[in-house]
């Protein structure tokens, strides 16, 4: 299984809500990536969890809340969004953080639209 | 830290012809080097990696790429394109444990 999983494909919320995006892989890879990506841009990194552990935070604003509950599984949870988070939001992962042969392999995203 | 310098954000070619996209990289360290390709509405794939060895990568849809260590180049590059290679073309670059994406280039081929 060389794919990545990404749950919902779409998703539509209001300001005040609170929802998650799953991401899945049974790749045996020890480090999982969130990536936020606008319309026409490159994927901009968001968090990286390295054999469960949170170990890269770009500045994200506390209203995106990440969890690794197991190796397979990354999860982003998503509380009072503004507009301006409306984007597709991409998971990725790799062998591991530092491999030489770091080639991450993507999900197909989860479009997200903040009404 | 790395960074990736795509040179055209917009290429328009017809059918049949030829395709290079520039791509220059900027890291001080052994680097693994990357395009994906996201067609319209689509997720990221993997065009093809540069890791080691022949500096010269063949990867799926007949494309292929360059790395020029002294120019800290990777170009893509495809003999005679399709309406179907329409799309927006990332470079990147693997360093230090993070990917760093070029800004992308969209190209669009005309029937």
């Amino acid at each position: 299984d060389t794919e990545v999983t990404q749950t919902p494909k779409h998703l539509v919320m209001g300001m005040t809500n609170k929802k998650s995006l799953k991401c899945e892989q049974h790749m045996g890879h020890r480090a999982m990536y969130w990536y936020k990506q606008k319309a026409k841009k490159p994927p901009e990194l968001m968090f990286v969890y390295s054999y469960e552990k949170l170990s890269i935070n770009e500045s994200v604003p506390s209203r995106f809340s990440p969890e690794c509950p197991n190796s397979s599984l990354l999860n982003l949870h998503l509380h009072a969004l503004q507009p301006e988070d409306s984007a597709l939001y991409l998971c990725a992962s790799s062998h591991s953080k530092r491999d030489l042969y770091n080639e991450q392999f993507f999900g197909p995203g989860t479009r997200l639209t903040v009404l | 830290a790395q960074s990736v310098s795509q040179h055209n954000h917009h290429v328009i070619l017809s059918e049949a012809a030829s395709l290079e996209l520039g791509c220059n990289y900027s890291y001080g360290g052994t680097v693994n080097l990357f395009w994906y390709v996201q067609y319209p509405g689509q997720h990221l794939q993997l065009l093809l990696k540069y890791f080691s060895g022949d500096p010269l990568v063949k990867g799926i849809k007949g494309f292929e790429a360059e790395f020029i260590k002294s120019k800290f180049s990777f170009n893509l590059r495809k003999p005679s394109v399709q309406w179907s290679d329409t799309a927006e073309y990332f470079c990147a670059v693997a360093g230090y444990s993070t990917l760093t994406f070029g800004k992308g280039t969209m190209l669009l081929v005309s029937p």
